[in-house]
C-alpha cells in the first residue's frame, strides 16, 4: 500500500494478556518509529529504529514493553501482561532516513484496550 | 522533560476568518513541524521548519520557527469547513514532541 498500514485495528484483551501490534512502513522507509497517544493528547515517543537497529527505546514506560523489528521493514510492539492503564491508540510512523527523518508519515493506529 | 505549550486549546470561528495558533518551549528545538489530526485518522504533516526565523507557506497555512528556536505559530487564512480538526505544534527529529494540540471548530 501507500501508507503506513497497521494491525489491528482495534484490539481488546483481558488484563494479564500478551499482546503484539504490527506496523508495515512505506516501502523504502527506512526509519520506523512508535508512538503512544492517550485521549486528547498528542502522541508520545516510545521506540524508534533505523533498519533492523533499535536507536533509542527511552520512551518505553516498563519493561513489559519490547519492540523489533527483525529485517528492517516490519514492527512488532509486544506488550506483556497487560494492565488497563495501557489501554491507548497505538501509533506507528516511518520516514526515509537521514535528513528526511523529520517528515514522520504516521499509520492509522491500533486502538487496544485492557479490560 | 520536554514540553511544547500551545494556545489556545480550542478555537470556535466562522468560516472565512483567520486562525492563528501558537507554541513555546521550554527548550530549543533544531526543527519544528505543525501536523494535523482529523477523527479516526493519524497525524498529517502539514508543515516542516528548519531554521530560527524561517517562514513557510503551504497554500493558505503560514507557519513561522521562532528566533529563540523555542517557539512557533501557525496562521491559517480564509478558514474552510475541511480545516476542522486537532493542530499539533511538534519539535524534535526522530524523537518527535507533540504540543497538546489546538482544537478547531468552524461554524459554516
Amino acid at each position: 500500500g501507500a501508507g503506513v498500514s497497521q494491525s489491528p485495528r482495534y484490539k481488546v484483551t483481558k488484563r494479564g494478556q500478551d499482546v503484539a501490534l504490527r506496523c508495515d512502513p512505506i516501502s523504502g522507509h527506512v526509519s520506523l518509529y512508535w508512538y503512544r497517544q492517550a485521549l486528547g493528547q498528542g502522541p508520545e515517543f516510545l521506540t524508534y529504529f533505523n533498519y533492523e537497529a533499535q536507536q533509542d527505546k527511552s520512551g518505553l514506560p516498563n519493561d513489559r514493553f519490547s519492540a523489533e523489528r527483525p529485517e528492517g521493514s516490519i514492527s512488532t510492539l509486544t506488550i506483556q501482561r497487560t494492565e488497563q492503564r495501557d489501554s491507548a491508540m497505538y501509533r506507528c510512523a516511518s520516514s526515509l532516513g537521514g535528513s528526511g527523518s523529520v517528515k514522520q508519515f504516521f499509520g492509522p493506529g491500533t486502538r487496544l484496550t485492557v479490560l | 522533560g520536554q514540553q511544547l505549550n500551545q494556545s489556545p486549546q480550542s478555537m470556535f470561528i466562522q468560516e472565512g476568518e483567520d486562525v492563528s495558533m501558537n507554541c513555546t518551549s521550554s527548550s530549543i528545538f533544531n526543527t519544528w513541524l505543525w501536523y494535523k489530526q482529523e477523527p479516526g485518522e493519524g497525524p498529517v504533516l502539514l508543515i516542516a521548519l528548519y531554521k530560527a526565523g524561517e517562514l513557510t507557506s503551504n497554500g493558505r497555512l503560514t507557519a513561522q520557527f521562532g528566533i529563540t528556536r523555542k517557539d512557533s505559530f501557525l496562521n491559517i487564512s480564509a478558514s474552510i469547513p475541511s480545516d476542522v480538526g486537532i493542530y499539533f505544534c511538534v519539535g524534535g527529529a526522530q524523537k518527535l514532541v507533540f504540543g497538546q494540540g489546538t482544537r478547531l471548530t468552524i461554524n459554516p
